[in-house]
């Protein structure tokens, strides 16, 4: 049972560019989680999605920042415009239910953007 | 708003016995987990306490006070592998979990 995927590893991206993370949950996990981690910092929810939907993006910058889970295919993290302060460890987790279920993470995408 | 917290640092001998607190205040709670995270690795799961009391597995042992809104790891017979970051994160009722800092247990021999 393949555990949650991400890619790419590492990701360097110039000021300006888009950059595109994926990640794809475990078999049978339906909820996927984005965070984001900065060196000596702990994970910041970012957004949780649901197959389709979009369940709550309170963690998620208004400007430059979007993301998808679509009925097939991974989900998507997608940072337009990228700046410096981008730069960080950006982690998937997903798990197969709410209410408290354990989240189980991705090996997370490492954004350098110069 | 939504606050946990945890001490930034630890230091502990090998063999030894280590107890890392959380405290959190948050609006709505169904439960805290703790994680271990290795450097430049993911998070995995240690443990999960809904209900009060202790919960042990192994040599790790998580405890939980709902009315005091604080928890403990507790890590027994420390060995260098045990060297990480253990997050202490609350389970929240809209499903979304919010973790603390973070504590960095360095281990001597």
């Amino acid at each position: 049972n393949a555990g949650v995927m991400q890619n790419p590893r590492h990701l360097v991206r110039r000021r300006g560019q888009e950059a595109r993370l994926r990640c794809s949950p475990m078999k049978g996990h339906s909820h996927v989680y984005w965070y984001r981690q900065l060196p000596e910092e702990g994970l910041k929810f970012m957004v949780y999605l649901q197959k389709e939907n979009i369940i709550d993006e309170s963690g998620m910058p208004k400007e430059r920042f979007s993301a998808e889970f679509p009925k097939e295919g991974p989900s998507i993290l997608r940072i337009q415009q990228v700046v410096r302060g981008d730069s960080a460890a950006y982690f998937c987790a997903s798990s197969p239910g709410t209410g408290g279920d354990e989240q189980y993470f991705g090996p997370g995408t490492r954004l350098t953007v110069t | 708003g939504q606050n946990i917290d945890q001490p930034t640092e630890m230091t502990a001998t090998e063999g030894a016995i280590v107890q890392i607190n959380c405290t959190y205040q948050t609006s709505g709670f169904n439960g805290l987990f703790w994680y271990q995270q290795h450097a430049g690795e993911a998070p995995t799961f240690l443990s999960y306490n809904v209900l009060d009391g202790l919960e042990e597995k192994g040599r790790f042992s998580s405890f939980l006070s709902r009315s005091k809104g604080y928890s403990y790891l507790l890590l027994k017979e420390l060995q260098m592998k045990d060297s990480a970051s253990y997050l202490c994160a609350v389970s929240l009722l809209d499903d979304k979990i919010i973790f603390g800092k973070g504590t960095r247990l360095h281990i001597l021999p």
